[in-house]
């Protein structure tokens, strides 16, 4: 299985909605990130976790807010967003360590804040 | 600070050969990834350097050069699928935990 799963695939929500999006991985990789990426764009890093413990935060604004329960789960909660915060929300995990170790990505969440 | 710059666009023909080229600057360099994205997919793993180089993989091969801050993604016998974004990574260590840092991404038209 290197599959990082991430659910939902869309979301639509409001300015002063609190939502959560997901992220799975089963393939026992132990560094997991997320990144934001506008249209035409790269993807921007946003967080690293490195064995559940958060170890990189890009300056990222506190309406986003990354939790990992455990070593296959990723949650990026959101709250009062702000309409450019629409962006694909992709997911991302890898071995920790270096060495021939991609870092495989999920098929990302398409979040429009109205 | 990183750097990573890739030219934003390029065409070719079907059948052609294409190289893109990534420069950068970072300041903890510990490998460096092509990845493949369509519009609206995710990221798709390519090939990798950390060693200065030249790596195949099929109709793909990337180079590396340490020294340059110098990398390119050689596409072979293009085909209309090839026609996608290509993005280069920098795995970087310098705040000791490993990170992936994209260029700018560049944006491949195969034509007929």
């Amino acid at each position: 299985d290197t599959e990082v799963t991430q659910t939902p695939k869309h979301l639509v929500m409001g300015m002063t909605n609190k939502k959560s999006l997901k992220c799975e991985q089963h393939m026992g990789h132990r560094a997991m990130y997320w990144y934001k990426q506008k249209a035409k764009k790269p993807p921007e890093l946003m967080f690293v976790y490195s064995y559940e413990k958060l170890s990189i935060n890009e300056s990222v604004p506190s309406r986003f807010s990354p939790e990992c329960p455990n070593s296959s789960l990723l949650n990026l909660h959101l709250h009062a967003l702000q309409p450019e915060d629409s962006a694909l929300y992709l997911c991302a995990s890898s071995l920790r360590g270096g060495g021939n170790t991609e870092a495989f990505f999920g098929q990302g969440t398409r979040l429009t804040v109205v | 600070g990183q750097n990573i710059d890739q030219p934003t666009e390029m065409t070719a023909t079907e059948g052609a050969i294409v190289q893109i080229n990534c420069t950068y600057q970072t300041s903890g360099f510990n490998g460096l990834f092509w990845y493949q994205q369509h519009a609206g997919e995710a990221p798709t793993f390519l090939s990798y350097n950390v060693l200065d180089g030249l790596e195949e993989k099929g109709r793909f091969s990337s180079f590396l050069s340490r020294s340059k801050g110098y990398s390119y993604l050689l596409l072979k016998e293009l085909q209309m699928k090839d026609s996608a974004s290509y993005l280069c990574a920098v795995r970087d260590q310098a705040s000791g935990t490993y990170k992936y840092i994209f260029g700018t991404g560049t944006r491949l038209k195969v034509l007929a």
